[in-house]
């Protein structure tokens, strides 16, 4: 079956660098979430889009942005990059169908930002 | 604001023994809990979850958890153990379907042989 697909999977940049993160979700999927993952964290929820509009928010720094296309996918800009901003950074999708059993979220395998 | 927490930080069982991983969550109202597990460097799987009806799920690669109200609990349990699951262990809650998970520290299970 389809999974998450996101890329890059590794990618490293400077301080003070931009980064944008790209998430394919699982197909008819109408729903993205976006986690951050330190080092040896919990993941933390940061931003979601239900339809191409933000449905949820969370502890996104100002300096991150991200919006769905009209494919769904969805983009993660990451600005003024930061040593702490260094964690593996997960996309999840689901359906937002109305009935209870399906808005289950399925998570990619991350991409793991390194910023030097 | 709903929240999960694991007690365990680290568990070290033997090949072949059983395993019980503890959830607790706080939340008003009935929560959606999800476990979910990582492999070092890789995303995470779903394993079960519980939405209502039955409190004893079961879910992929053997595993199975009891949802139970009045010690606002969900623990994961397997009855015999294999060196590949070998992991970091999530327990998550979802305020309402479709919304952000709130995860909790996770448990690092250690398989000896």
């Amino acid at each position: 079956a389809a999974g998450v697909i996101q890329s890059p999977r590794h990618l490293i940049k400077e301080k003070r660098e931009t980064a944008t993160l790209k998430c394919y979700p699982i197909p008819r999927h109408d729903t993205v979430y976006w986690y951050q993952q330190g080092p040896g964290q919990d993941p933390q929820f940061l931003i979601s889009f239900y339809e191409k509009m933000q449905s949820d928010k969370g502890s996104i720094p100002d300096r991150f942005s991200a919006q769905q296309f009209s494919d769904y996918h969805s983009e993660l800009n990451m600005s003024s990059l930061e040593l702490g901003d260094s964690a593996l950074y997960f996309c999840a999708s689901s359906l937002a169908s109305g009935a209870l059993y399906t808005d289950t979220q399925y998570f990619g395998p991350g991409t793991r930002l390194t910023v030097l | 604001a709903q929240s999960v927490t694991q007690p365990d930080i680290h568990i070290t069982v033997s090949e072949g023994a059983s395993l019980e991983l503890r959830c607790n969550y706080s939340y008003g109202a009935t929560p959606y809990l999800f476990w979910y597990v990582q492999s070092p460097g890789q995303g995470l799987q779903l394993l079960l979850k519980y939405f209502s009806g039955d409190t004893l799920v079961q879910g992929i690669k053997g595993f199975e958890a009891e949802f139970k109200r009045s010690q606002s609990s969900f623990n994961l349990r397997k009855p015999s153990v294999h060196w590949s699951d070998a992991a970091e262990y999530f327990c998550a809650v979802g305020a309402d379907s479709g919304y952000a998970l709130n995860f909790g520290k996770g448990t690092s299970l250690l398989v000896t042989p």
